[in-house]
């Protein structure tokens, strides 16, 4: 059964206090792992997609990692403007199934 | 639109009732998702349209769920004999087919059954 993990479940951080969020995941294969930010209230928003162990994307303050059976989303010098929490979710292959299988996210707090 | 529209963005209803939920998509956006989150949960999957047709309800959880999208654009997500379960938040998505850019979900339906 594919299944996503993602730790901790809520991190509080100083504002410009750098950290990382985790998310492992055990699929047959994966075709994509996707970040999501949402924020109370509305629908996640795409962040970004890595496809393959080595890749690395960036936005902003954010960056994703992935490896093959975990991925990163380090936050360096994060604002309050990025409390929020963040969901992770893989895209399998096989099954022929189009679902994403989402973790339960981590609940960030920036504090100014 | 712009983004995905979904309506009510909050229903109350009562045990047993039948309710219905709205998505109107991204123009142009011929894949269509329909997920259920449930408090301090991720979005789990429902069911995916490729046009009008599902083309994987495998998350649907049993028969009292429905969904139509009959002519390729608004979906309806239809529940029958509703049960105090079924409250959460039902988020639509859509996308345009390039996985490279995730989808769009839109702001979601809170519903409590009551």
């Amino acid at each position: 059964e594919d299944q996503v993990t993602q730790s901790p479940e809520a991190l509080r951080l100083q504002e410009g206090e750098s950290s990382s969020l985790n998310c492992s995941y055990t699929v047959s294969g994966l075709r994509g792992l996707f970040w999501y930010r949402q924020d109370p209230g509305k629908g996640p928003e795409f962040l970004f997609t890595l496809y393959s162990a080595g890749e690395e994307k960036e936005k902003e303050r954010l960056k994703a990692t992935l490896t093959k059976k975990e991925s990163f989303l380090h936050i360096t010098a994060p604002k309050p403007e990025d409390s929020a929490t963040y969901l992770c979710a893989v895209y399998p292959s096989g099954g022929g199934s189009e679902k994403l299988v989402f973790g339960k996210g981590t609940k960030l707090t920036v504090n100014p | 639109g712009a983004g995905v529209s979904q309506t009510p963005s909050n229903k109350v209803t009562e045990k047993g009732k039948y309710v219905e939920l709205r998505c109107d998509p991204i123009s142009g956006h011929t894949a269509l998702y329909w997920y259920r989150q449930s408090l301090g949960q991720g979005p789990e999957f429902l069911i995916y349209f490729q046009g009008t047709g599902a083309a994987d309800d495998s998350g649907l959880p049993n028969d009292r769920f429905f969904a139509v999208r009959p002519e390729g654009s608004v979906s309806t997500l239809k529940i029958q004999r509703t049960e105090r379960g079924d409250s959460a938040v039902y988020l639509c998505a859509s996308s345009s087919g390039a996985r490279s850019y995730g989808y769009t979900f839109g702001s979601g339906t809170r519903l409590t059954v009551v």
